[in-house]
């Protein structure tokens, strides 16, 4: 089945220490995103890509960066996790922009140590 | 961006029973989506009404829209304890790419 796959499920880190999280997709997507969650929160977008094309939201801190080798993978990258930065790390595709439904991955939980 | 507003923020009702939710938001929309967040889960797509839509049915959900009062409702028949969850709306107007989720409405179905 075509399906947006996020690996890991857990991810736990420590306090200072680089992290990647992984997100894979199935169904050839134009668009991928990346949410944060934090608890009983609503999901925040941080990035998406259009195709090659990068897109950072406004009040996504710099500590957070985004890699996308080819249509199908998009990597999430916190560079020096704080605690503040535990949650919830969702990933997402649609088909293309405006007007889509987008499906998304199970999520990767971070703990930061 | 545009942001729909959950009400109620919490909702606990009886197997069976139906549960009726609500989303306002602020400006014109091409459409408005509903999503379902199992705890600890990702979001899955329920319902999408376009905006020259009023009424729309998927299997135990009917969603309605009101554009002149800018609302939309999730209304779920015959509930089970599986459909516990998060339920999020999504107005999406405009250009914009973005759907900006609200923090949804947790509901509770006891069995």
């Amino acid at each position: 089945d075509a399906m947006v796959i996020q690996n890991p499920r857990y991810q736990v880190t420590q306090f200072g220490k680089p992290v990647t999280l992984s997100c894979s997709q199935t169904l050839n997507h134009n668009v991928m995103y990346w949410y944060q969650q934090k608890s009983s929160q609503a999901p925040k977008l941080l990035f998406h890509y259009y195709d090659k094309d990068f897109n950072n939201e406004a009040d996504t801190p710099d500590n957070f960066q985004s890699r996308r080798p080819n249509t199908s993978f998009c990597f999430l990258d916190i560079r020096s996790p704080g605690l503040g930065d535990a949650a919830m790390y969702l990933c997402a595709t649609s088909r293309d922009k405006a007007k889509e439904t987008q499906y998304f991955g199970p999520g990767t939980r971070l703990l930061v140590l | 961006s545009q942001q729909g507003e959950e009400d109620p923020q919490a909702l606990s009702i009886q197997e069976g029973e139906n549960a009726t939710m609500n989303c306002s938001y602020k400006t014109s929309i091409n459409n408005l989506q509903w999503y379902r967040q199992n705890s600890g889960r990702g979001l899955v797509h329920l319902i999408l009404i376009r905006s020259n839509e009023r009424e729309k049915h998927s299997g135990r959900l009917r969603v309605t829209l009101d554009t002149s009062k800018k609302s939309s409702s999730l209304l779920i028949t015959a509930s089970r304890a599986a459909d516990t969850a998060s339920y999020f709306c999504a107005p999406h107007g405009g250009s914009n790419y973005k759907l900006t989720f609200g923090k949804g409405t947790l509901l509770t179905v006891n069995p």
